[in-house]
């Protein structure tokens, strides 16, 4: 049971806008920033979104991130194949513990 | 460009210890004075879970349901930091990342880079 939660799956087509929930309390999410991690299949997990909304370089613009009380979302537009990956949602707790979700495959049909 | 690299057995026996190494490579802990070092681990089809972190001068943070179990060290002379966990059980076979922390006191703590992770295997 991870303290983060997230929905386990999300799908879209090619050039929708998918958006991934992550629900939180206040010790985490309501009182830090929220970041985000996209794992493609095989590979170690990229940090995508920084301090809710922050992209690092490199990152596409079509990634967005969002924060509000003690939830956050991360938006994916112009969904491409490309995009198929877990995403996980982390944050840090009032007691200086990480946690994370339990992370959203993203399917692009 | 900053790089990790974790090593150690990929096999593991009930009951003993689990210990890996993360070689740095592409920068130095020792003048890294705003970042943290980690690990955190992923179990099969599962998903992702902190081990812990520690500071170039020592300072560990373990998550709490792994204290008592976890000992995290830093070796700045050869650019390394380690991992160990004892009195494993099949519940700790995952794949094992290593990573660099931003400040997580003041800032949001996020993990960037991540080394390319390690399987390890808890089995007679």
């Amino acid at each position: 049971q991870s303290v983060l939660t997230q929905p386990p799956s999300a799908s879209g087509t090619p050039g929708q806008m998918v958006t991934i929930s992550c629900s939180g309390s206040s010790s985490n999410i309501g009182s830090n920033p929220v970041n985000w991690y996209q794992q493609l299949p095989g590979t170690a997990p990229k940090l995508l979104i920084y301090s809710n909304d922050q992209r690092p370089s490199g990152v596409p613009d079509r990634f967005s991130g969002s924060k509000s009380g003690t939830s956050a979302s991360l938006a994916v537009s112009g969904l491409q194949s490309d995009d198929e990956a877990d995403y996980y949602c982390a944050a840090w707790d009032d007691s200086l513990n990480g946690v994370f979700g339990g992370g959203t495959k993203l399917t692009v049909l | 460009q900053l790089q990790l690299q974790e090593s150690g057995p990929g096999l593991v026996k009930p009951s003993e210890t689990l210990s890996l190494t993360c070689t740095v490579s592409g920068g130095s802990i020792i003048s890294s004075t705003s970042h943290y070092w980690g690990w955190i681990r992923q179990p099969p089809g599962k998903g992702l879970e902190w081990i812990g972190s520690i500071y170039y001068n020592g300072f560990t943070y373990y998550t709490p349901s792994l204290k008592g179990r976890v000992t995290i060290s830093v070796d700045t002379s050869k650019n390394q930091f380690s991992l160990k966990l004892t009195s494993v059980t099949a519940a700790d076979t995952a794949v094992y990342f290593c990573a660099r922390l931003y400040d997580f006191w003041s800032g949001s703590g996020e993990v960037d880079p991540w080394g390319q992770g390690t399987l390890v295997t808890v089995s007679s």
